[in-house]
């Protein structure tokens, strides 16, 4: 079946580093979400994507979505403390439903 | 209020017994997901419904069955919960392929 597929699926930063996280479809997406779920908590909306080459800024982070659909990038400029959690990229597989990759669980240094 | 709503929010259950989980939500959306978290593997997708009288096996049902009792409510029951049921389930809704809204979780331990 179709996967969404993410790396790292750890990655430790020192706070003030930037950081990446990837995510790539085994199929074209009609959109991609980012998602961030905090320790403990629940995931979280972050943004959709929608158009091939799409990129669009929150503050410190940047999304993009590749220009074929199939992959997509979460960019974290200068990390904070606020920013620990693990995030997750999802998007619509062909009978409709989320489907989720596996996260990426970022730790930051202090 | 929250928006989704999950009970119980913690559970230990011994193995073989029946359990269910409930979700109810506020939001007026027609999908309904439950998905299971462990460590390293991500949400995955046990049962997911589109309306009330739609309900559709996701990655991991088997061991689980779902009823979607009206619009705003989807359980998820384990007819015999076994220990390695043990995990985090996530009740979602989302509005069409859109935004999933998730409810605060459900960590369930059967021993």
């Amino acid at each position: 079946g179709q996967q969404v597929m993410q790396i790292p699926q750890y990655q430790h930063v020192q706070e003030g580093e930037d950081f990446t996280t990837y995510c790539n479809s085994s199929t074209t997406l009609s959109n991609i979400q980012w998602y961030k779920q905090r320790p403990g908590g629940h995931p979280v909306f972050l943004i959709q994507l929608v158009k091939s080459g799409e990129v669009k800024k929150q503050k410190r982070l940047t999304f993009q979505f590749g220009e074929a659909k199939k992959n997509s990038s979460l960019h974290i400029t200068a990390t904070q403390t606020t920013d620990v959690g693990t995030y997750f990229c999802a998007g619509p597989d062909r009978d409709d439903k989320i489907i989720f990759g596996k996260g990426t669980r970022l730790h930051i240094l202090p | 209020d929250a928006d989704v709503t999950q009970t119980p929010r913690n559970r230990i259950t011994k193995t073989g017994k029946r359990i269910m989980l409930e979700c109810s939500q506020t939001k007026g959306h027609d999908r309904m997901y439950w998905y299971r978290q462990d460590p390293g593997l991500g949400l995955r997708l046990i049962y997911y419904s589109f309306d009330v009288k739609d309900i559709n096996k996701g990655e991991i049902s088997d061991g689980y069955s779902v009823s979607r009792q009206a619009q705003a409510k989807f359980s998820l029951s384990l007819e015999s919960a076994i220990p390695n049921q043990t995990a985090l389930y996530f009740c979602a809704t989302s509005e069409g392929r859109t935004e999933a809204f998730f409810g605060q979780g459900t960590r369930l331990t059967v021993v």
